[in-house]
């Protein structure tokens, strides 16, 4: 985990505006994910990208955007269309495909005012 | 599509006594992975179980994967202070999906 670098650590924007959540890591792992953290309801993927230029929608990819243009990055766009935006995000990555270990950058957490 | 339960959500004891949290999935594992997540940090990989029947130990710490491949738990014995925080399971059937956490909290 100390390969993954996300910032800040706290985030504050205005509702209507969009944000974009960075992740770089070094491991040097195909893969990354994001997910949204929320009291009482676990870990809940967005988006994950196994290789370079694709990605893929998790469970609740509406309001977001992703990229993986390079394999240390992978931003994280929050749209003025996702209605409820505040939370906890966390960017994973593994050496691999989605049944690897996880490992978990430090997290942002997102209040939109 | 798979769903992985995870029992109780809270679990509030004194030092010393054990815990136990349980996880459920609707299909078939063929893994599962355990994760503990500080308070005000993020989730940090703790074991993976794969067999069938497999019993794993940490310290104080037993990880079993249940013989049918759906269920697991993980039992920590006299816990301390340290203990305190979120536990995670994750199952992975070519879709890994994390269960809702038990938060531990340690009466000292």
């Amino acid at each position: 985990d100390g390969g993954i670098t996300q910032s800040p650590k706290y985030l504050f924007r205005k509702e209507g505006q969009n944000v974009t959540l960075s992740c770089e890591q070094n491991l040097n792992h195909d893969a990354m994910y994001w997910y949204r953290q929320d009291p009482g309801q676990g870990l809940r993927l967005i988006y994950y990208s196994q290789i370079v230029n694709d990605f893929q929608k998790g469970d609740i990819a509406e309001g977001y955007s992703v990229s993986r243009e390079k394999k240390e990055s992978f931003p994280l766009t929050v749209t003025s269309a996702q209605k409820n935006p505040t939370a906890f995000y966390l960017c994973a990555t593994s050496t691999s495909g989605r049944g690897y270990t996880q490992y978990f950058g430090p997290g942002t957490r997102l209040t939109v005012l | 599509g798979q769903q992985v339960m995870q029992i109780p959500q809270y679990q509030h004891v004194q030092e010393g006594e054990d815990f136990t949290t349980y996880c459920n999935s609707s299909t078939t594992l063929s893994n599962i992975q355990w994760y503990k997540q500080r308070p005000g940090g993020h989730p940090v990989f703790l074991i993976q179980l794969v067999k069938s029947g497999e019993v794993k130990k940490q310290k104080r710490l037993t990880f079993q994967f249940g013989e049918a491949k759906k269920n697991s738990s993980l039992h920590i014995t006299a816990t301390q202070t340290t203990d305190v925080g979120t536990y995670f399971c994750a199952g992975d059937n070519n879709d890994m999906r994390f269960g809702a956490g038990t938060r531990l909290t340690v009466k000292p």
